[in-house]
């Protein structure tokens, strides 16, 4: 987990709110990830970044939003238009240059519970 | 399209004995294979990798997989397992004709490894 720091590590939300996940990175690596986990599922991708200012969409992008205004940082907001918000959420890394191939570094996770 | 499958959902092993988790992948140019390991309320941690070369690779913890192309797969593979090797393991594929740098995961393999 070193150097990919989420926060808060627990989030509680009433139905109806918009909250503001955090991902930081001191690893100075160009991509930015972020996952969702949902109990006996795998990791699906929610929004990726590879260079500032820029972001696409994964496969489940519908009520969430991001943001990429630094290289190190990638939040991620879990809006109201999200029905089924309560899940694991976990950011990653990876370089994109200098022929590597792309493992992903994970950050520890947020779980967000709504209430 | 790109694909990943763990067929079994959980692998029971005694301590001191050998222990494969399996992984097939469908992909339209090279996999670039990656396994991963989750403990409780935590982020994913890296354990190996396949690009190119040994079909055998090495990696953390005592860790290996075998690549074999022909049977599209990629099992993770440890000679003598330990108590502490219980956790859920994924399996990732990126296809090398994608420069987005995604990663598509399994749906992951809980291992429990038996005293």
């Amino acid at each position: 987990d070193g150097g990919i720091t989420q926060s808060p590590k627990y989030l509680f939300r009433k139905e109806g709110q918009n909250v503001t996940l955090s991902c930081e990175q001191n690893l100075n690596h160009d991509a930015m990830y972020w996952y969702r986990q949902d109990p006996g599922q795998g990791l699906r991708l929610i929004y990726y970044s590879q260079i500032v200012n820029d972001f696409q969409k994964g496969d489940i992008a519908e009520g969430y939003s991001v943001s990429r205004e630094k290289k190190e940082s990638f939040p991620l907001t879990v809006t109201s238009a999200q029905k089924n918000p309560t899940a694991f959420y976990l950011c990653a890394v990876s370089l994109t240059s200098g022929g590597v191939l792309g493992e992903q570094f994970f950050g520890p996770g947020t779980r967000l519970t709504v209430l | 399209a790109q694909s990943v499958a763990q067929p079994e959902d959980q692998v029971n092993v005694a301590e001191g004995n050998p222990l494969t988790v399996k992984c097939t992948y469908s992909v339209s140019g090279n996999p670039y294979l990656f396994w991963y390991v989750q403990y409780p309320n935590r982020g994913l941690q890296f354990l190996l990798k396949y690009i190119t070369g040994d079909n055998l690779v090495k990696g953390s913890y005592g860790f290996e997989a075998e690549f074999n192309k022909s049977q599209t797969s990629f099992h993770l593979k440890k000679p003598s397992a330990l108590v502490s090797d219980s956790a859920l393991y994924f399996c990732a594929v990126r296809d090398g004709a994608d420069s987005s740098y995604k990663l598509i995961f399994g749906s992951g393999t809980r291992l429990l490894v038996r005293p």
